[in-house]
């Protein structure tokens, strides 16, 4: 069946640098894929999306391109803050159904 | 305001006791979902419903049941439950699942414990 596979954490990281979380696909059709943000205490928000092969999704500063040749859709950043700190879920949607990756919990020191 | 609201917020019951969690979105979506968050797991789809009536399976439906009365309520029931039930659980909507397109907004999450 359909799963989505995220690098273990926590990742810490010193404020400014560069971040990248992989996440890697399986899946039959089209899915689309997303990045889902969790601060503590609270539901998950959007990060970003995309809907097709070589899609970029981007929003705040934080980047992922749908790679199907290699199914996957990493997530970058060239510049981490504090503030970004949370845990961050690679997920797709396929035939009517959502699969989320394990979660990646991030920390940004000052 | 937009959202999807959840109630309880917390709850600790005993094995056995039944349940409901309830779920209300007011953006007059068609698509709703409930998820249980277990560390190291992730979120794994308990059941979805496409629309009123209409109600599926996820990847974990044993021991849950979930009705669709009505298109801005989806209730999580409980009818025996488990110790191994013990988790935090998410409502979520979106407006449809057109071309699997559009996105789901979360509810704050229910942290349910039996014991």
């Amino acid at each position: 069946g359909d799963s989505v596979t995220q690098m273990e954490g926590p990742v810490t990281l010193s404020e400014e640098a560069f971040l990248t979380i992989n996440c890697t696909y399986t899946a039959t059709g089209y899915p689309s894929l997303f990045w889902y943000v969790q601060y503590p205490g609270e539901g998950l928000q959007l990060l970003l999306k995309a809907t097709k092969a070589d899609d970029k999704g981007s929003n705040k500063g934080f980047e992922a391109t749908y790679r199907k040749e290699t199914t996957s859709f990493h997530l970058e950043k060239g510049s981490v803050q504090v503030s970004d700190s949370a845990v961050y879920f690679c997920a797709l949607s396929n035939f009517n159904k959502f699969y989320f990756g394990s979660g990646t919990k991030l920390n940004v020191k000052p | 305001e937009a959202q999807v609201t959840q109630n309880p917020r917390y709850l600790i019951t005993v094995t056995g006791k039944k349940l409901t969690v309830t779920c209300s979105q007011n953006m007059n979506h068609e698509y709703m979902s409930w998820y249980r968050q277990d560390p190291g797991l992730g979120l794994r789809q308990i059941y979805y419903s496409m629309n009123v009536e209409v109600t599926d399976k996820g990847d974990v439906p044993e021991g849950y049941k979930v009705s669709r009365k009505e298109k801005r309520n989806f209730p999580l029931i409980l009818e025996s439950p488990s110790p191994n039930q013990t988790s935090l659980y998410f409502c979520a909507s979106s407006r449809d699942m057109e071309y699997n397109s559009y996105e789901q907004y979360f509810g704050p999450g229910t942290r349910l414990t039996v014991t």
